[in-house]
């Protein structure tokens, strides 16, 4: 069965540096998505991205995310300036249509 | 009030029991109901979704939607160790992409 697959499995980085997420949706879906896990807390929206463009954002998802498809397979998401509290799980997700969305297995992204 | 809530629990049953897991929101125009599973280390995965009101079955697996309540409910039949997961309802208003998702409910199943 397609699957949304991610890398790394785990990214550390100090504080103040920048960081790519990197996702491969599943080859036919044209709706991606960036969704992140504080540990303990819900998961939440970041981002939605169709078309080649930001079709909606959540309040978290300010000046220091920036999203690309840089090709035909992949789906980064960067956080510019990393600071202590954006550590958690980013999740990518894609979709045929804006439902139902398949996610991965995350990357867990350490500041420190 | 939150917009979806769910009862984190721990909860815990013994293998062959019915579990009813259940979610609660407050926006009447959430529209578009799906229940993950997520094992530990894992992403969320799909397990159910429907958008209308009433009951869909998959198996052992049995969403049920009372958009009247606001209430919906997955119930899972003969359960079985492998179903020891954390469960996520995440809800969806039409013409929207974001998943709003509860905060999830830890299941074990005891062999």
């Amino acid at each position: 069965e397609p699957e949304v697959t991610q890398t790394p499995s785990h990214q550390v980085t100090q504080m103040g540096q920048e960081v790519i997420l990197r996702c491969v949706p599943i080859s036919n879906h044209l709706y991606f998505y960036w969704y992140r896990q504080i540990l303990g807390q819900k998961v939440e929206f970041l981002v939605s991205f169709y078309n080649n463009e930001i079709s909606e954002k959540s309040e978290i998802f300010d000046d220091q995310f920036s999203v690309e498809r840089p090709d035909g397979s992949n789906f980064t998401l960067k956080i510019r300036s990393t600071k202590l509290e954006d550590s958690a799980m980013y999740f990518c997700a894609s979709s045929q249509a804006p439902r139902p969305q398949h996610f991965g297995d995350g990357t867990r992204l350490s500041i420190l | 009030q939150k917009e979806v809530e769910q009862d984190p629990g721990p909860l815990s049953v013994p293998e062959g029991a019915i579990v009813s897991l259940n979610c609660t929101y407050s926006n009447s125009a959430f529209q578009y109901f799906m229940w993950y599973r997520q094992y530990s280390r894992k992403g969320p995965e799909l397990l159910m979704y429907t958008y209308s009101s009433g009951n869909k079955e998959d198996g052992r697996f049995t969403a049920q939607v009372d958009k009247s309540s606001k209430y919906i409910s997955l119930f899972i039949r003969d359960s079985q160790p492998s179903d020891s997961a954390t469960y996520l309802c995440a809800i969806q208003i039409q013409g929207a992409q974001k998943l709003v998702f509860g905060q999830g409910t830890r299941l074990t199943i005891n062999p």
